[in-house]
């Protein structure tokens, strides 16, 4: 049991450029999220879904991209980066309010640096 | 939205000795408070989380307390020990959404 995976680890990226980072899970959890880490700071929610086909905005969503086509994947798309984007990059899965156990599950997170 | 506020933002204590973390939350709709812990370089976990149907709620030498009038609730650790020290994130939520506090990083000191 995976549980979280996210992919890559670390990466660098040039202004302008995109990327995808990957999320996946394995624990049927109908719910993920993607938040970034500023340093010394708290989480900030960028996205959610609460099931395949549906996903919502979170606190701050500009300059990012999702999509939920199976309950297993969430990657979050840049589109055009800017340095304002560097973070850390976490992804999350639970199970929904109504089950009593809506935990949040973490990945390790990916490294992002835009120069 | 929530508004989650932590403090302190930093903390160091003696080994042995208790901890305590304070967060204030806006939403008196949100009812459910987990607690993470952050080691550097890894990934938040769950240490505790309470509900709002219950007051306080204890794990070991953890324990979570909530008071719904006044919208806070509280980490306490006692009996600390060097490898608590890490970054500890409180979190509000409805539902959907949650709500992170800014962290407090605490350092045991042996």
């Amino acid at each position: 049991n995976a549980g979280v995976t996210q992919t890559p680890k670390f990466r660098i990226l040039k202004i302008g450029q995109s990327m995808t980072l990957q999320c996946t899970q394995d624990m049927n959890h109908n719910y993920m999220y993607w938040y970034r880490q500023d340093p010394g700071m708290g989480l900030k929610l960028i996205y959610y879904s609460v099931g395949a086909g549906i996903t919502d905005k979170g606190e701050v969503p500009n300059g990012y991209n999702v999509s939920r086509s199976t309950t297993e994947d969430f990657p979050l798309r840049l589109e055009l980066a800017a340095p304002s984007q560097t973070s850390v990059y976490f992804c999350a899965s639970s199970l929904p309010r109504s089950s009593g156990r809506n935990i949040q599950y973490f990945g390790a997170g990916t490294r992002l640096s835009v120069l | 939205g929530e508004n989650v506020e932590q403090h302190p933002s930093t903390l160091s204590v003696q080994e042995g000795d208790s901890a305590v973390i304070k967060c204030t939350y806006s939403d008196s709709a949100s009812n459910y408070f987990p607690w993470y812990k952050q080691e550097l370089g890894k990934r938040p976990q769950l240490i505790i989380d309470i509900r709002s149907n219950v007051g306080e709620k204890k794990d070991q030498r953890i324990a979570v307390t909530l008071n719904k009038t006044a919208k806070h609730f509280s980490l306490h650790i006692t009996e600390t020990q060097p490898e608590d020290s890490a970054v500890y994130f409180c979190a509000a939520t409805t539902g959907n959404q949650f709500y992170f506090g800014t962290g407090t990083s605490l350092t045991v000191i042996p």
